[in-house]
């Protein structure tokens, strides 16, 4: 089966601008977790997505947000980006038939200059 | 909350040594418990699981115990290989579904 898939691989975007990224899970899956991995502060947990609400947020600013369409696909939004906001952006899909085990797609490096 | 501790790296080790990567946490429940491994370049793979005490995860010769007694994870292999070499990390999640908290990463280096 394909797994998870996320776009674009990199993202180069101006303080202020607004960055979208977007990630497909694995087909059948129908949660969608968004992670940050910032350089020296590790993997911080986003957002959550099930069923197309939003179930749990980490905390960050609500210049982070998303949504997951009725495909089960998701989108996360950076608005006003700021120069921390660089990292490698992380979506994971799961389902509760695999017990909610969590897989990972490759990322989109996101840097802000 | 719910924190995880890994040692820090880099761990470099020789070709079919042995390889201990300590983890312990602390939560208010009774998380699952992961390691997952992020070779160069790629996202994270999960290598292994437990959901309760005294479960053992393994997978391609890595081996974790989960000790409640401990609050401990630590990932195990007994002859580790140089495609072993990547970051690997501890995790965990208080229920099924939930959001994972992760460890700060471990990168382990092994040479030929």
């Amino acid at each position: 089966e394909a797994g998870v898939t996320q776009s674009p691989t990199h993202l180069i975007k101006t303080r202020g601008q607004q960055a979208t990224l977007r990630c497909s899970p694995i087909s059948g899956h129908t949660s969608v977790y968004w992670y940050q991995q910032a350089l020296g502060l590790g993997l911080q947990f986003l957002l959550w997505y099930d069923e197309g609400e939003e179930r749990n947020r980490g905390n960050f600013p609500p210049r982070f947000s998303g949504r997951q369409f009725p495909n089960y696909s998701s989108e996360l939004n950076v608005n006003a980006l700021e120069l921390e906001d660089s990292a490698l952006y992380l979506c994971a899909s799961s389902v509760r038939d695999r017990g909610y085990e969590q897989y990972f797609g490759p990322g989109t490096r996101l840097t802000v200059t | 909350g719910d924190s995880v501790t890994q040692m820090e790296g880099p761990v470099t080790l020789s070709e079919e040594a042995f390889l201990t990567i300590n983890c312990t946490y602390t939560a208010t429940g009774y998380p699952s418990l992961f390691w997952y491994v992020q070779y160069p370049g790629e996202g994270l793979q999960l290598l292994l699981k437990a959901t309760k005490a005294d479960d053992k995860g393994s997978n391609k010769g890595f081996e974790a115990t989960y000790r409640k007694e401990t609050t401990s994870f630590h990932l195990e292999k007994g002859s580790v290989q140089v495609s072993d070499s990547a970051v690997y990390f501890c995790a965990l999640s208080e229920w099924a579904g939930n959001m994972l908290t992760f460890g700060g990463g471990t990168r382990l280096m092994v040479k030929p």
